[in-house]
């Protein structure tokens, strides 16, 4: 059973970048798309990019001049960096995996809170 | 970007009865649409794919339909554990999710 976990500050300050990573246990990394999610508290859900085993990326077009995404199968992690942090951006940020098969995110971290605040 | 649009906002119904969630689409998505459930703290869990067909471990009394841009998910008896917010997804083209609609209890 695949499971993932997000780790990174939850404090982030204005204009900085946000630095967090997945990380992935109980299964390979192989064959699996990777992405991130986040969402505002009481509302909805954004997907924000997403990278293959092979690390190909596609980023959500209306953040994707401040995002990186990268990963380390062989520390079975992937990480995103998202730049120029403003108070919009505070919400809890989710990454998630799917199979190469399958078109729907089955397998989700529990969700970290990013708050940017000075 | 597709836009999904999800009525209603809340619906407040009692144990044992039926929700019918509503999901519409700003233009086609064929039939790449999912139905997600969420709880207070929780991360979401797929319920149904590609309109109609339940993910592994998913109760019968979820069902879904539709195709195009206009899709439902119904819970035919609600149980105690049912009542959460419910995302309607599209990957047609890139991703993104519909608003939400909150059940809870009456």
């Amino acid at each position: 059973q695949v499971q993932l976990q997000e780790s990174g500050p939850g404090l982030v300050r204005p204009s900085e970048t946000l630095s967090l990573t997945c990380i992935v246990s109980g299964g390979s990394m192989n064959s699996y798309y990777w992405s991130w999610f986040r969402q505002p508290a009481g509302k909805g859900l954004e997907w924000i990019g997403r990278i293959s085993t092979g690390g190909s990326t596609n980023y959500n077009p209306s953040l994707q001049t401040r995002i990186t995404m990268s990963l380390d199968t062989s520390k079975n992690q992937f990480s995103l960096n998202l730049s120029s942090m403003t108070a919009a951006d505070t919400a809890f940020y989710y990454c998630a995996g799917r199979d190469y098969s399958g078109g729907y995110y089955t397998h989700w971290g529990q969700g970290t809170l990013v708050t940017v605040s000075a | 970007e597709i836009v999904l649009t999800q009525s209603p906002a809340t619906l407040s119904l009692s144990p044992g009865e039926r929700a019918t969630l509503s999901c519409r689409a700003s233009q086609s998505v064929s039939r790449y649409l999912a139905w997600y459930q969420q709880k207070p703290g929780q991360a979401p869990r797929l319920l149904i794919y590609d309109a109609s067909k339940r993910a592994t471990g998913i109760p019968a009394r979820f069902s879904g339909s539709g195709s195009g841009t206009d899709f439902t998910l119904t819970i035919s008896s609600l149980e105690p554990e049912d009542f959460a917010i419910y995302y309607c997804h599209q990957r047609s083209n890139w991703l993104t999710f519909g608003g939400g609609t909150k059940v809870e209890i009456k």
